[in-house]
Protein backbone atom coordinates (compact mmCIF):
# COMPACT_ATOMS: atom_id res chain seq x y z
CA UNK A 1 0.00 0.00 0.00
CA UNK A 2 1.39 3.49 -1.05
CA UNK A 3 1.22 5.85 1.58
CA UNK A 4 0.95 9.87 0.83
CA UNK A 5 3.37 11.50 -1.47
CA UNK A 6 4.22 14.90 -2.20
CA UNK A 7 6.33 16.79 -4.80
CA UNK A 8 8.71 19.08 -4.99
CA UNK A 9 9.93 18.54 -1.11
CA UNK A 10 11.98 21.83 -1.21
CA UNK A 11 11.06 25.15 -3.40
CA UNK A 12 12.35 28.50 -3.43
CA UNK A 13 10.15 31.07 -5.66
CA UNK A 14 10.27 34.93 -5.62
CA UNK A 15 7.13 37.07 -5.02
CA UNK A 16 4.54 37.22 -7.90
CA UNK A 17 5.67 34.00 -9.48
CA UNK A 18 3.29 31.50 -9.19
CA UNK A 19 3.72 27.64 -7.69
CA UNK A 20 2.00 24.32 -8.47
CA UNK A 21 2.37 21.76 -5.78
CA UNK A 22 1.43 18.05 -6.36
CA UNK A 23 0.09 15.08 -3.99
CA UNK A 24 -0.67 11.31 -4.64
CA UNK A 25 -3.13 9.92 -2.27
CA UNK A 26 -3.09 6.92 -0.53
CA UNK A 27 -4.37 4.08 -2.67
CA UNK A 28 -8.14 3.55 -2.22
CA UNK A 29 -8.82 7.57 -0.80
CA UNK A 30 -10.98 9.38 -3.12
CA UNK A 31 -10.48 12.78 -0.76
CA UNK A 32 -7.81 14.89 -0.92
CA UNK A 33 -7.60 17.89 1.58
CA UNK A 34 -4.76 20.80 1.69
CA UNK A 35 -3.07 22.67 4.82
CA UNK A 36 -0.75 25.23 5.09
CA UNK A 37 1.43 25.23 8.45
CA UNK A 38 3.55 28.67 9.26
CA UNK A 39 6.39 28.29 11.22
CA UNK A 40 5.39 27.39 14.74
CA UNK A 41 1.48 27.42 13.78
CA UNK A 42 -0.42 24.55 14.15
CA UNK A 43 -1.74 23.70 9.84
CA UNK A 44 -4.74 25.54 8.44
CA UNK A 45 -7.39 24.41 6.11
CA UNK A 46 -6.87 25.55 2.16
CA UNK A 47 -9.33 23.62 0.80
CA UNK A 48 -10.82 19.57 -0.05
CA UNK A 49 -11.51 17.96 -3.29
CA UNK A 50 -13.95 15.01 -3.22
CA UNK A 51 -14.34 12.93 -6.53
CA UNK A 52 -12.76 16.08 -8.77
CA UNK A 53 -14.97 18.66 -7.06
CA UNK A 54 -14.02 21.26 -4.36
CA UNK A 55 -16.65 20.63 -1.48
CA UNK A 56 -15.25 22.82 1.20
CA UNK A 57 -12.45 25.72 1.80
CA UNK A 58 -10.79 27.85 4.51
CA UNK A 59 -10.14 31.06 4.44
CA UNK A 60 -7.93 31.61 1.65
CA UNK A 61 -8.11 34.01 -1.43
CA UNK A 62 -8.69 32.87 -4.68
CA UNK A 63 -5.21 33.12 -5.76
CA UNK A 64 -5.05 29.78 -3.92
CA UNK A 65 -6.56 26.70 -6.42
CA UNK A 66 -6.78 23.09 -6.57
CA UNK A 67 -7.43 20.13 -9.06
CA UNK A 68 -8.24 16.59 -8.41
CA UNK A 69 -7.62 14.32 -11.18
CA UNK A 70 -9.43 10.77 -11.72
CA UNK A 71 -7.16 8.70 -10.31
CA UNK A 72 -7.54 10.92 -7.17
CA UNK A 73 -3.83 12.71 -6.97
CA UNK A 74 -4.25 16.52 -6.52
CA UNK A 75 -2.43 19.68 -7.07
CA UNK A 76 -2.26 22.99 -4.93
CA UNK A 77 -1.82 26.74 -7.12
CA UNK A 78 -0.82 29.80 -6.09
CA UNK A 79 -0.61 32.71 -7.82
CA UNK A 80 1.00 35.94 -7.21
CA UNK A 81 3.33 34.52 -4.53
CA UNK A 82 3.70 36.89 -1.56
CA UNK A 83 6.40 36.15 1.13
CA UNK A 84 3.62 35.06 3.92
CA UNK A 85 2.72 31.99 1.76
CA UNK A 86 6.01 30.54 2.96
CA UNK A 87 5.24 27.29 4.98
CA UNK A 88 5.07 23.55 5.01
CA UNK A 89 2.10 23.04 2.38
CA UNK A 90 0.38 19.71 3.68
CA UNK A 91 -1.61 17.24 1.72
CA UNK A 92 -3.48 14.37 3.33
CA UNK A 93 -5.99 11.73 1.69
CA UNK A 94 -8.71 10.18 3.57
CA UNK A 95 -11.44 7.56 2.25
CA UNK A 96 -14.98 10.02 2.25
CA UNK A 97 -15.52 13.19 3.06
CA UNK A 98 -15.95 13.87 6.63
CA UNK A 99 -13.60 14.22 9.15
CA UNK A 100 -14.04 11.86 11.70
CA UNK A 101 -11.73 9.50 11.06
CA UNK A 102 -7.88 9.89 10.74
CA UNK A 103 -6.12 11.84 7.58
CA UNK A 104 -3.30 10.15 5.96
CA UNK A 105 -0.64 13.04 5.63
CA UNK A 106 2.08 12.86 2.91
CA UNK A 107 5.77 14.69 4.32
CA UNK A 108 4.57 18.27 2.73
CA UNK A 109 6.28 20.35 0.38
CA UNK A 110 8.10 23.50 1.89
CA UNK A 111 7.95 26.45 -0.13
CA UNK A 112 10.00 29.46 0.49
CA UNK A 113 9.08 32.85 -1.18
CA UNK A 114 11.91 35.50 -1.34
CA UNK B 1 -9.48 34.02 16.91
CA UNK B 2 -7.44 30.95 18.19
CA UNK B 3 -10.55 28.00 18.30
CA UNK B 4 -8.13 25.77 19.40
CA UNK B 5 -5.10 26.37 21.99
CA UNK B 6 -2.56 24.44 23.14
CA UNK B 7 -0.71 27.32 25.86
CA UNK B 8 2.73 24.35 26.28
CA UNK B 9 4.89 25.27 23.28
CA UNK B 10 7.35 22.55 25.35
CA UNK B 11 7.18 19.76 27.61
CA UNK B 12 9.83 17.87 28.68
CA UNK B 13 9.46 14.17 30.69
CA UNK B 14 11.67 11.71 32.58
CA UNK B 15 11.22 8.32 30.11
CA UNK B 16 9.38 5.70 31.81
CA UNK B 17 7.04 8.89 33.55
CA UNK B 18 3.31 9.58 32.55
CA UNK B 19 3.46 12.52 29.98
CA UNK B 20 0.39 15.12 30.01
CA UNK B 21 -0.25 17.13 26.80
CA UNK B 22 -3.14 19.70 27.03
CA UNK B 23 -5.48 21.25 24.89
CA UNK B 24 -8.38 24.26 25.19
CA UNK B 25 -11.24 24.87 23.24
CA UNK B 26 -13.27 27.86 22.46
CA UNK B 27 -16.13 26.93 20.12
CA UNK B 28 -18.46 24.76 22.25
CA UNK B 29 -20.24 22.97 18.80
CA UNK B 30 -16.91 20.67 18.18
CA UNK B 31 -18.33 17.71 18.67
CA UNK B 32 -15.23 15.18 17.33
CA UNK B 33 -11.55 15.80 18.43
CA UNK B 34 -8.72 14.41 17.61
CA UNK B 35 -4.29 14.11 18.41
CA UNK B 36 -1.76 13.73 15.83
CA UNK B 37 2.07 13.34 16.40
CA UNK B 38 4.66 15.00 13.71
CA UNK B 39 8.11 14.06 13.73
CA UNK B 40 10.84 16.35 11.43
CA UNK B 41 10.71 16.24 7.88
CA UNK B 42 7.41 14.07 8.36
CA UNK B 43 3.80 14.72 8.21
CA UNK B 44 1.35 14.50 11.02
CA UNK B 45 0.45 11.05 11.60
CA UNK B 46 -3.37 10.21 13.68
CA UNK B 47 -2.90 9.20 17.12
CA UNK B 48 -6.07 8.68 19.00
CA UNK B 49 -9.64 10.62 19.03
CA UNK B 50 -12.91 11.41 20.83
CA UNK B 51 -16.25 11.93 20.20
CA UNK B 52 -18.11 14.29 22.58
CA UNK B 53 -20.64 11.69 23.78
CA UNK B 54 -17.48 10.59 25.52
CA UNK B 55 -14.80 11.52 27.91
CA UNK B 56 -12.14 9.25 27.79
CA UNK B 57 -10.71 7.06 25.49
CA UNK B 58 -7.95 4.47 25.30
CA UNK B 59 -5.22 2.68 23.13
CA UNK B 60 -2.81 1.23 24.55
CA UNK B 61 -0.52 3.52 26.32
CA UNK B 62 -2.80 6.65 25.12
CA UNK B 63 -5.35 8.03 26.15
CA UNK B 64 -7.66 11.16 25.49
CA UNK B 65 -10.01 12.68 28.30
CA UNK B 66 -12.12 15.09 27.67
CA UNK B 67 -13.98 17.76 29.66
CA UNK B 68 -16.76 19.37 28.17
CA UNK B 69 -17.57 22.17 30.91
CA UNK B 70 -14.38 23.08 31.02
CA UNK B 71 -13.67 22.61 26.85
CA UNK B 72 -10.32 21.03 28.04
CA UNK B 73 -9.06 18.08 26.26
CA UNK B 74 -5.63 16.03 27.51
CA UNK B 75 -3.51 13.15 25.92
CA UNK B 76 -2.12 11.03 28.66
CA UNK B 77 0.71 8.81 27.41
CA UNK B 78 1.95 6.30 29.75
CA UNK B 79 4.88 4.72 30.27
CA UNK B 80 6.40 7.97 28.41
CA UNK B 81 9.39 6.40 25.60
CA UNK B 82 11.57 8.16 23.58
CA UNK B 83 10.31 7.29 20.60
CA UNK B 84 7.25 9.55 21.52
CA UNK B 85 9.40 12.60 21.15
CA UNK B 86 7.73 14.74 18.69
CA UNK B 87 5.50 17.74 18.33
CA UNK B 88 1.90 16.90 19.30
CA UNK B 89 -1.23 18.73 17.71
CA UNK B 90 -4.87 18.61 19.02
CA UNK B 91 -7.60 19.41 16.76
CA UNK B 92 -10.71 19.56 16.35
CA UNK B 93 -14.10 19.52 14.01
CA UNK B 94 -17.86 18.75 13.82
CA UNK B 95 -19.57 15.62 12.64
CA UNK B 96 -19.09 15.15 9.24
CA UNK B 97 -17.12 18.35 8.50
CA UNK B 98 -14.57 18.53 5.77
CA UNK B 99 -11.77 20.71 7.79
CA UNK B 100 -10.07 19.95 11.19
CA UNK B 101 -9.04 22.91 13.04
CA UNK B 102 -5.58 22.86 15.06
CA UNK B 103 -3.98 24.00 18.00
CA UNK B 104 -0.08 25.08 17.34
CA UNK B 105 1.20 21.91 19.20
CA UNK B 106 3.15 20.87 21.93
CA UNK B 107 6.95 19.77 21.60
CA UNK B 108 7.49 16.69 24.20
CA UNK B 109 10.94 16.11 25.09
CA UNK B 110 11.42 12.31 26.74
CA UNK B 111 14.36 12.34 28.58
CA UNK B 112 16.55 9.07 28.95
Amino acid sequence: ETGVTQSPTHLIKTRGQQVTLRCSSQSGHNTVSWYQQALGQGPQFIFQYYREEENGRGNFPPRFSGLQFPNYSSELNVNALELDDSALYLCASSPGQGVTGELFFGEGSRLTVL
Amino acid sequence: DQQVKQNSPSLSVQEGRISILNCDYTNSMFDYFLWYKKYPAEGPTFLISISSIKDKNEDGRFTVFLNKSAKHLSLHIVPSQPGDSAVYFCAATFYSNYQLIWGAGTKLIIKP
